[in-house]
């Protein structure tokens, strides 16, 4: 059974850092994986989307690699602002389920402090 | 263009009532999907319907829980005699193609809170 886990649960920074967040999962066949955003009350904002065959996807101060084979994917926030503060899910599709499901991570909550 | 949209947004119920969840896809998307995340937790899956036809429920906790699909288009989530585990938020989910490889787009999830 895939699991997904993220690292850290929870992570407090000063405006402007840079920082990492990190996500690992069992089973190395899947089709891709995902980052979303989830705001309190709020339902998911899909971030990046890294097919299987891919290394990395860019969007904006997004940064999101994968490495398939060690089961591993970070997403890297620039410069980070305040806006930012939310909880960031990663979620992978894997093929024993037949790709048409995503699997969770619990999570990372992040709060950017002016 | 509209996104996915989920009412109600929030659903209060006693125990033991029975409760029904819709949700609206992305016109013409094919795909659709339903997840139960708890507080705290990350989604989990729940079923999946390709147009009308359920192809996995194998999400779905108990027999209580049923979902339809009746014309490809808007999702019913159903579940009867509501217990107190089952509070959480129910999200659904669409994407576009059959495929195994596309993107899934979330609405804003309906919030049920059973006492």
């Amino acid at each position: 059974k895939q699991e997904v886990t993220q690292i850290p649960a929870a992570l407090s920074v000063p405006e402007g850092e840079n920082l990492v967040l990190n996500c690992s999962f069992t089973d190395s066949a899947i089709y891709n994986l995902q980052w979303f955003r989830q705001d309190p009350g709020k339902g998911l904002t899909s971030l990046l989307l890294i097919q299987s065959s891919q290394r990395e996807q860019t969007s904006g101060r997004l940064n999101a690699s994968l490495d398939k084979s060690s089961g591993r994917s970070t997403l890297y926030i620039a410069a980070s602002q305040p806006g930012d503060s939310a909880t960031y899910l990663c979620a992978v599709s894997g093929v024993t389920g037949g790709g048409n499901k995503l699997t969770f991570g619990t999570g990372t909550q992040l709060k950017v402090e002016l | 263009g509209a996104g996915v949209s989920q009412s109600p947004r929030y659903k209060v119920a006693k125990r033991g009532q029975d409760v029904a969840l819709r949700c609206d896809p992305i016109s013409g998307h094919v795909s659709l999907f339903w997840y139960q995340q708890a507080l705290g937790q990350g989604p989990e899956f729940l079923t999946y319907f390709q147009n009308e036809a359920q192809l996995d429920k194998s999400g779905l906790p108990s027999d209580r829980f049923f979902a339809e699909r009746p014309e490809g288009s808007v999702s019913t989530l159903k579940i009867q005699r509501t217990q107190q585990e089952d509070s959480a938020v129910y999200l659904c989910a669409s994407s576009p193609r059959e495929t195994v490889d596309n993107e899934q787009f979330f609405g804003p999830g309906t919030r049920l809170t059973v006492l």
